[in-house]
């Protein structure tokens, strides 16, 4: 079945430790999202890439960046983790255009000790 | 700008019973609207979606919203609540942003079945 896989489900890293979030499709969209999601609130988009167009939303800390090498991967990196930066991270993808829906994986919970 | 109110961030209803989950928008153009399900842990998985057509709209797992654009809302229902429909909805409109789109979400509502 096509899907959005994310791995690993579950990371664990130290304060400041820099980490890296994974994401695959075999949907062959031309969009990725990131998103961040905290404990009881709705996803925030972190920024996009439509093909290699990168997208960051105005509010996006410095702390996070991505990389997208082809259509099927993109990563998340998060330079220095803080206590704050504990969350689910959710990627999805999209065929483009306002109109589609997004296809969501099933997230990283990431906890920073 | 578009936004996107739900209304209740808990609801609570019987097992059996009628859900009925609210959600109202702000757009200044035609909206494109989005109701998403999500269970701990785990991601979202779309219900179903408006974009043009048909205002009543058919999803999975019996549910269904109608959209009524003199109420600028977008209200999420099924007929009867089963246990495993216990869970985080998410109301959505979709953001034109260049070539792309983007969600903005509503605040989410935690549907809870008793038995």
């Amino acid at each position: 079945d096509a899907m959005v896989i994310q791995n690993p489900r579950y990371q664990v890293t130290q304060f400041g430790k820099p980490v890296t979030l994974s994401c695959s499709q075999t949907l062959n969209h031309n969009v990725m999202y990131w998103y961040q999601q905290k404990s009881s609130q709705a996803p925030k988009l972190l920024f996009h890439y439509y093909d290699k167009d990168f997208n960051n939303e105005a509010d996006t800390p410095d702390n996070f960046q991505s990389r997208r090498p082809n259509t099927s991967f993109c990563f998340l990196d998060i330079r220095s983790p803080g206590l704050g930066d504990a969350a689910m991270y959710l990627c999805a993808t999209s065929r483009g255009q306002v109109s589609y829906e997004q296809y969501f994986g099933p997230g990283t919970r990431l906890t920073v000790t | 700008a578009q936004s996107v109110t739900q209304l209740g961030s808990h609801v609570s209803v019987s097992e059996g019973a009628l859900v009925l989950l609210r959600c109202n928008y702000s757009s200044s153009v035609p909206p494109y609207l989005f109701w998403y399900v999500q269970y701990p842990n785990q991601g979202l998985q779309l219900l179903l979606k408006y974009t043009t057509g048909a205002t009543l709209v058919k999803g999975i797992n019996g549910f269904e919203a109608e959209f009524k654009k003199s109420e600028t809302s977008f209200h999420l229902t099924k007929p009867s609540a089963h246990m495993s429909d216990a869970a985080e909805y998410f109301c959505a409109v979709s953001l034109g942003s260049g070539n792309t789109g983007k969600l903005i979400f509503g605040q989410g509502t935690t549907l809870q079945v008793k038995p």
